[in-house]
């Protein structure tokens, strides 16, 4: 069974840009989360996907980060226009069950912010 | 507010040199207490989910422990592949199921 992949692995762009992350949560993986962590800071909760469904976006920064799940498969998170403050990782993670349950992280997308 | 608070930051041990880690956590209720393990470059892989005060887990070298106020990942004659980040996460209750709250980890290096 394949991971959860992300892509790129690495971003680097200049202030103002707009940049687009993609995850691909594992096969029959109803939940999809993205998190961030950035320097020096814990891994920090941005969103919740049930299928094509925002569950929770609590953890949203602003509305500069949009996030898509078109069909309930792959995810998107496009950042718009960047700012140096969203420079770190992001991870993906996904679960099959709606409940406490162990999640499967992503390799995560490195953001460079210049 | 729920927080999450690991210690220390930093560990350094010799192989076969037995420690613990600690997860310290203040919450308004717990669902479930996860650890997990981080290599360099690698997502958060997952060791333990612990529900409840009292419960214990065990894999290979390494043994998770719950009690009301902390959860600690015992390290038993650990070897220089044990060398990672451990995460510590939390499900509070009144949140959403999957909304996980983080420790900052620690750095575990076991040096041969």
């Amino acid at each position: 069974e394949a991971g959860v992949t992300q892509f790129p692995s690495h971003s680097v762009i200049e202030k103002g840009q707009t940049v687009t992350l993609r995850c691909d949560p594992i096969s029959g993986h109803d939940n999809l989360y993205w998190y961030r962590r950035v320097m020096g800071k814990e891994i920090k909760f941005l969103l919740h996907f049930v299928k094509e469904s925002k569950q929770d976006e609590s953890g949203m920064p602003n509305n500069r980060f949009l996030a898509e799940r078109t069909g309930g498969t792959y995810s998107t998170l496009k950042v718009q226009p960047a700012e140096l403050e969203d420079s770190g990782v992001y991870f993906c993670a996904s679960t099959r069950t709606s409940v406490v349950d162990e999640q499967f992280f992503g390799p995560g997308t490195r953001l460079t912010v210049l | 507010e729920d927080q999450v608070t690991q210690s220390p930051e930093a560990l350094r041990l010799q192989e076969g040199e037995s420690s613990s880690l600690n997860c310290s956590y203040t919450v308004s209720g717990l669902r479930g207490l996860f650890w997990y393990r981080q290599d360099p470059g690698k997502g958060p892989e997952f060791l333990f989910t612990l529900y409840s005060a009292g419960e214990e887990k065990e894999k290979e070298r390494l043994k998770a422990t719950l009690t009301k106020k902390e959860s600690f990942l015992h390290i038993t004659a650990p070897k220089p592949e044990d060398s990672a980040t451990y995460l510590c996460a939390l499900s509070p209750s009144g949140t959403s199921y999957g909304k996980l709250t983080f420790g900052q980890g620690t750095i575990l290096t076991v040096h041969p």
